[in-house]
């Protein structure tokens, strides 16, 4: 079975400022790591994903996250935030297997402050 | 968009009654998917189907049933609705990412805000 912790529950960043949001994951099989993205009042937008290659992945809105298997890590950064980046960001975790199914994080709210 | 739709989108009910969410995909996904959503726990996988009457439990399938008659439509049921379900529920499919890689990466529905009183 899986797990993942996601170390913080809120960072409040000034507007322009860089943050990382940090995921760690346990498993004891390999994994395909998922960053998503909800913004108040709707569902979830798939923010980037790591299925196999590159360890540094890059997706929407400029965010990038990189796969550290040693360290069990998937922390998703920005190098300049905007007051639209505000939201809740997930991390989710699946193994190889049929369903593939997720196990999610706790969470992080991302607030930014102008 | 991944053409899901789910339905309701609100809902208020009392603690006992029956209540049954819709999930409805037009893109002929072979897998579907219930999560609930509640405040720091994330998400947390209710049922799946891998095909038409073919579902599988989740962590936390106490107290939801499920049923997938047609490849569009997965139904979650909550026989006796209590208020620990008060809850948004999200449905999800797999997309293949590249044909025949065994790679896939779920979307998901709006969601339906339940309410138990």
């Amino acid at each position: 079975a899986q797990s993942v912790t996601q170390l913080d529950s809120q960072v409040p960043v000034f507007e322009e400022a860089p943050v990382e949001l940090r995921c760690n994951y346990s498993s004891s099989v390999s994994v395909y790591l998922f960053w998503y993205v909800q913004y108040p009042n709707q569902g979830l937008q798939l923010l980037l994903k790591y299925l196999s290659g590159s360890t540094l992945v890059k997706g929407i809105n400029g965010f990038e996250a990189e796969f550290n298997k040693s360290q069990t890590s998937f922390h998703l950064r920005k190098p300049s935030v905007h007051i639209s980046d505000t939201a809740e960001y997930f991390c989710a975790v699946s193994d190889h297997q049929g369903a593939q199914k997720l196990v999610f994080g706790q969470g992080t709210r991302l607030t930014i402050n102008p | 968009d991944a053409g899901i739709t789910q339905s309701p989108r609100h809902k208020v009910t009392e603690t006992g009654t029956p209540v049954t969410l819709r999930c409805h995909q037009t893109e002929n996904h072979r897998y579907m998917y219930w999560y609930r959503q509640d405040p720091g726990h994330g998400l947390r996988l209710i049922h799946y189907s891998y095909g038409v009457k073919d579902t599988d439990k989740g962590e936390v399938s106490d107290g939801y049933s499920v049923s997938r008659s047609k490849t569009e439509d997965f139904l979650l049921t909550l026989e006796s609705a209590t208020s620990s379900q008060t809850s948004v529920y999200f449905c999800a499919i797999s997309e293949s990412v590249g044909q025949g890689s065994g790679k896939y990466e779920q979307f998901f529905g709006p969601g339906t805000r339940l309410t138990v009183l």
